[in-house]
């Protein structure tokens, strides 16, 4: 049961160039969205998130953009540097009484090109 | 910058014995959580705590497993058997509020052989 989709397994990117992550998910009762990074042997960080008040919520390099009918989330990384490359996660909750759990997406692992 | 610990890193056990998995969350937070990882699968939730019990848990958690907060500051997952299909990565991870970003540990790797 995948409510959170990460498409793409793997992305190559140029140091400098755009990077854009893409997440689709299927729980319209999702309305808070986070991404992770993550290096091998660490656990994941924290990136930016989303309420589904909003559409974009944007943090120095990195901005996510949510749309709510197509239940598309994207995270772009401008310009993309080398210490960029990582597994990327996306995440999602409800929000509910007493706790979240966050479901994440199989991760889109994001090489950046010197 | 604060963060969340987690011992041990790596945690090798024979097919039946127990474990416990140790982690200090982030001092001033007040929900907790573990995930764990099969490798080459996707981060799944296992349950989180708050206010001193359980207020969620997925199908994973089983009776096998179990938490507990024995002080202020560690929380535990606890394996009473293990089985091959327990190992995995292990991530404890707390919020300061609910529906605010989680924060995890580096995470303990455990194998059942």
């Amino acid at each position: 049961d995948q409510q959170v989709k990460q498409n793409s397994p793997s992305l190559s990117v140029q140091e400098g160039r755009i990077s854009i992550l893409n997440c689709d998910y299927t729980n319209s009762m999702f309305d808070y969205f986070l991404w992770y990074k993550k290096y091998p042997a660490e656990g994941p960080t924290f990136l930016i998130s989303i309420s589904s008040i909003k559409d974009k919520n944007e943090d120095g390099r990195f901005t996510v953009f949510l749309n709510k009918s197509a239940k598309h989330l994207s995270l772009h990384i401008v310009p993309s540097q080398p210490g960029d490359s990582a597994v990327y996660f996306c995440a999602a909750s409800v929000d509910g009484a007493g706790s979240y759990q966050l479901t994440f997406g199989k991760g889109t692992k994001l090489s950046v090109i010197p | 910058e604060p963060e969340v610990t987690q011992t041990p890193s790596h945690q090798v056990t024979q097919m039946g014995q127990e474990v416990i998995l140790r982690c200090v969350p982030i001092s001033n937070h007040l929900y907790f959580y573990w995930y764990r990882q099969i490798l080459g699968q996707k981060v799944e939730f296992l349950v989180s705590f708050y206010n001193n019990e359980i207020s969620e848990k997925s199908e994973i958690f089983d009776d096998q497993f179990s938490v507990e907060r024995p002080d202020g500051s560690n929380f535990t997952l606890k394996i009473r058997s293990t089985k091959l299909e327990d190992s995995a990565m292990y991530f404890c991870a707390s919020t300061r509020y609910m529906n605010t970003e989680a924060f995890f540990g580096q995470g303990t790797r455990l194998t059942v052989v």
